[in-house]
């Protein structure tokens, strides 16, 4: 059972915008640290996908865009396409556990 | 090219042991903590344990307490996981992983799967 909570699955139609919600506690995301995302393809490493909460790192497109409110975070894909098909770790730190935690992931079906 | 390696994975038996390696490649590799994440099958990610830069300060999930041993050689480039007591919900693909100053995982390696049975 992860600390960090998400939708175990979201679907979307080519083109069209999904966000992926990351539900955490005042020991991670609410006490301040950063969240970042993966993508991690079928038979894949993870990659990182947005970093301290809103940032993208080269070469991901600007329609990933994440966003960060309390002891919440959320990814958001716009203009949604094939190749998004994928799942999608939110991550943080949490200080009572003194670890750093991933969320249970989100499997992003394109219909 | 920016780079993580991982090998040393495979079959083992319950009770037994097995040692990780990461090698890392393409990055002044002393001046990262290194961490292992891993990924049973069909299951999400899940933090197993990582080391500070200089190899003073290291750091376990729950789950691995007391049977994980992390350590890095700065000399080789090279980030090590010692599993004993290994059980069957130890068995997964295990990643290493670059940790940022944003504390995010920035480089993956492909992994390397530890099968226990």
């Amino acid at each position: 059972q992860s600390v960090v909570t998400q939708p175990p699955s979201v679907s979307g139609a080519p083109g069209q915008r999904v966000t992926i919600s990351c539900t955490g506690s005042s020991s991670n995301i609410g006490a301040g640290y950063d969240v970042h995302w993966y993508q991690q393809l079928p038979g894949t490493a993870p990659k990182l996908l947005i970093y301290a909460n809103t940032d993208r790192p080269s070469g991901v497109p600007d329609r990933f865009s994440g966003s960060k409110s309390g002891t919440s975070a959320s990814l958001a894909i716009t203009g949604l396409q094939a190749e998004d098909e994928a799942d999608y770790y939110c991550q943080s730190y949490d200080s009572s556990l003194s670890v750093w935690v991933f969320g249970g992931g989100t499997k992003l079906t394109v219909l | 090219e920016v780079q993580l390696v991982e090998s040393g994975g495979g079959l083992v038996q319950p009770g037994g042991s097995l040692r990780l390696s990461c090698a890392a490649s393409g990055f002044t590799f002393r001046t990262y903590a290194m961490h292992w994440v891993r990924q049973a099958p069909g299951k999400g990610l899940e933090y197993v344990s990582g080391i500070s830069s200089n190899g003073g300060s290291t750091y376990y999930g729950n789950p691995v307490k007391g049977r994980f041993t992390i350590s890095r050689d700065n000399s080789k480039n090279t980030l090590y996981l010692q599993m004993g007591s290994l059980r069957a919900e130890d068995m997964a693909v295990y990643y290493c992983a670059r940790l940022t100053s944003d504390d995010a995982f920035d480089i993956w390696g492909q992994g390397t799967m530890v099968t226990v049975s």
